[in-house]
């Protein structure tokens, strides 16, 4: 059962915030999140290991919730790069990835 | 860094044959996957290997098998090609899921006619 992304997708003008979540039906080891450019490969962002972690990545940071099984990707002030479909993992001892949410950032 | 090469980037096949996909990763990982990426929904695992000759399977493992003979390859196989199985493969590795990210080839675009 594959992680459930919200939104499916987002459009932003560039300085402005997002976040995207990922919601899983089993217990969470742990979460990935990924970014993907057309025609590339997916590349790693960050990991999340324990409950309640919050890790962070330049102006990308995510959290998790190990009780709700939930984990949310935050992009602050966000750039054209940022542009792409996310990806989250949730890892139930198989890594599993969601639907992807496409993001695209404007001038 | 870790390099995950996958053998081909693009493959036509008709329907029926016996298909090959290889991947090779030189990190020494125990841990290779093979997923296929639709649109719309995301990235599904067919299978994953955790050692050499050990597989697994993912969410959607009928109509391919795999082979790990050797610790940095992963095959995967479509044993009799169908129209469905046209997709994007991505293989990718890891030390370990649990706390390791996956690092991904660059996919093989196959097309089944």
């Amino acid at each position: 059962q594959q992680p459930v992304q919200s939104p499916q997708a987002v459009i932003l003008r560039e300085g402005e915030d997002a976040v995207i979540n990922c919601s899983s039906s089993k217990a969470l080891y742990s979460v990935h999140w990924y970014r993907q450019k057309h025609g590339e490969a997916p590349v790693f962002l960050m990991i999340l290991l324990k409950g309640g972690e919050q890790k962070g990545h330049e102006k990308i940071s995510a959290s998790f919730n190990e009780k709700k099984q939930q984990s949310s990707l935050y992009l602050t002030a966000s750039q054209l790069s940022y542009s792409g479909t996310y990806f989250c993992g949730s890892n139930t001892g198989k890594l599993i990835f969601g639907q992807g949410t496409t993001l695209q950032v404007k001038p | 860094d870790v390099k995950v090469t996958q053998s081909s980037r693009y493959l036509v096949k008709r329907t029926g044959e016996k298909v090959f996909l290889e991947c090779v990763q030189d990190m020494d990982h125990e841990n290779m996957f093979w997923y296929r990426q639709d649109p719309g929904l995301g990235l599904r695992l067919i299978y994953f290997s955790y050692d050499v000759k050990m597989k697994e399977k993912g969410d959607i493992p009928e109509g391919y098998s795999v082979s790990r003979e050797k610790k940095e390859r992963f095959s995967l196989i479509l044993e009799s090609a169908s129209t469905n199985q046209t997709s994007m493969y991505l293989c990718a590795s890891s030390l370990d899921p649990g706390y390791s990210p996956l690092h991904f080839g660059n996919g093989t675009r196959l097309t089944v006619t």
